[in-house]
């Protein structure tokens, strides 16, 4: 089953210990995204990434690292993790190009306190 | 980028055809018009997308104004499952950064 899979779906902690949150897709999708949710503030895209090796920034980078040394994979790295980055974060894929949906992950729900 | 214009919420009357509307002023001639929705605690899902012509899937129509400045998402007989939230984005080519917003929230009346 064509998916994308984010690890872990809820997680709680404390300002400034460095969290990863995982995502992989098993659909040979070039380009990957992160997104973060919050109340009010609609879909915000963090960082997206067209190929292995090729990372951007999308409009709410700061805080946030990410990396993808695979095709299927990427991670979104929060080195020092604050309560404003306490948020829903999706993870997405597609091939790439205008015309081919995006596909979504169920959401990982972050708590910093 | 190019940005879309959305109403936050609208009402609809179960089993009554829903036109949800999208403004895109600064379309440019390759941005093809995509929407997703967003069921409550769910990712967002795929609805529909097109480039000139109007669409239609099992989901819904996708309406484009000629000038391509506007689009309508038509669900024909909407159920208490289409309450959710609407995006309407564009995509305009390889690699793209893409651009949600706050979409529309719609609300499907028993």
């Amino acid at each position: 089953e064509a998916q994308v899979t984010q690890n872990p779906r809820y997680l709680i902690t404390v300002t400034g210990k460095k969290l990863t949150v995982t995502c992989s897709q098993n659909m040979n999708h070039e380009y990957m995204s992160w997104y973060r949710q919050d109340p009010g503030l609609g879909l915000r895209q963090i960082y997206y990434s067209m190929n292995v090796e090729v990372t951007d920034k999308g409009d709410v980078p700061e805080g946030y690292k990410v990396s993808r040394k695979e095709k299927r994979n990427f991670p979104l790295i929060l080195e020092s993790p604050s309560p404003n980055q306490t948020s829903l974060y999706f993870c997405a894929s597609n091939t790439g190009t205008a015309n081919q949906p995006q596909h979504f992950g169920d959401g990982t729900r972050l708590s910093i306190l | 980028d190019a940005k879309t214009t959305q109403p936050n919420s609208m009402e609809s009357n179960e089993e009554e055809p829903v036109h949800l509307p999208c403004n895109h002023s600064t379309i440019s001639g390759t941005d093809y018009i995509h929407w997703y929705r967003q069921l409550p605690s769910q990712g967002p899902e795929y609805v529909i997308h097109g480039l000139t012509s109007n669409v239609n899937n099992r989901m819904a129509s996708l309406a484009i104004a000629e000038d391509r400045k506007s689009s309508t998402l038509i669900l024909h007989r909407a159920t208490l499952r289409d309450a959710a939230v609407y995006y309407c984005i564009l995509r305009d080519g390889w690699g793209d950064k893409i651009i949600f917003g706050k979409g529309t929230r719609l609300h499907i009346l028993p």
